[in-house]
């Protein structure tokens, strides 16, 4: 399968604990993009990766929320001291440099208790 | 800011009848529009986007800049159209940036 991938697919935490998730783009895509989606939303845009150049962040993406892609190609999603308000799904999307159109992974679902 | 609006949450239609999904947009530029589907169980798809200007699994959309739309139709839908559907907008100028979505609308035919 060639489709974006993101691991985990689920996952549970306690309050205040530390999770990452994993997201590997489509092969020849250079963007790569998080967004979060709750129950009744669509997807809400959190930031976006050009190749490892983090080069846009939304305001909802708060100071216990990092991403990296340190080689251009997978990234990470990092949300510290978790609370129950980050319980959702966590969308990963790439897309080619010259194409706004973008593909979606099957996100991770995190249930914060 | 921009903004993207799906009035309707819920649309359930029978099998055979025409179908209208409505998005309506707020930017102050010229967007792009896509529209996107989720079936069951399964990850958000591109359907369509305005500029192709094609037609996907019968569906079709036009951009009509002066009621600030981009509609979904379909003439005669089929059980297996039964999905969510988002229209999402990107801004255009300048480099690539995250897409503006609606909060969805759930399309339900009946047999």
């Amino acid at each position: 399968d060639t489709g974006v991938s993101q691991n985990p697919r689920h996952k549970i935490t306690k309050r205040g604990q530390n999770v990452t998730f994993r997201c590997d783009p489509i092969s020849e895509h250079n963007r790569l993009y998080w967004y979060r989606q709750t129950l009744g939303q669509g997807p809400e845009f959190l930031t976006y990766f050009q190749n490892e150049a983090q080069l846009e962040k939304s305001r909802l993406l708060s100071d216990r929320f990092s991403a990296e892609r340190p080689k251009g190609s997978f990234s990470t999603l990092e949300i510290q001291r978790t609370e129950q308000g980050d319980s959702a799904m966590y969308l990963c999307a790439s897309s080619r440099k010259t194409d706004r159109a973008q593909y979606f992974g099957p996100g991770t679902r995190l249930t914060v208790l | 800011a921009q903004r993207v609006t799906q009035p309707e949450k819920l649309l359930s239609v029978f099998k055979g009848a025409p179908v209208e999904l409505k998005c309506n947009y707020s930017y102050s530029g010229s967007p792009e529009l896509f529209w996107y589907v989720q079936y069951s169980r399964q990850r958000l798809q591109l359907l369509l986007r305005h500029i192709s200007r094609e037609s996907i699994k019968g569906f079709t959309a036009d951009l009509n800049k002066g009621e600030t739309s981009f509609h979904l139709k379909k003439p005669f839908a089929q059980e297996e159209d039964s999905a969510m559907y988002y229209c999402a907008l990107s801004r255009t100028g300048g480099g690539a940036d995250g897409l503006t979505f609606g909060k969805g609308t759930h399309l339900i035919i009946q047999p």
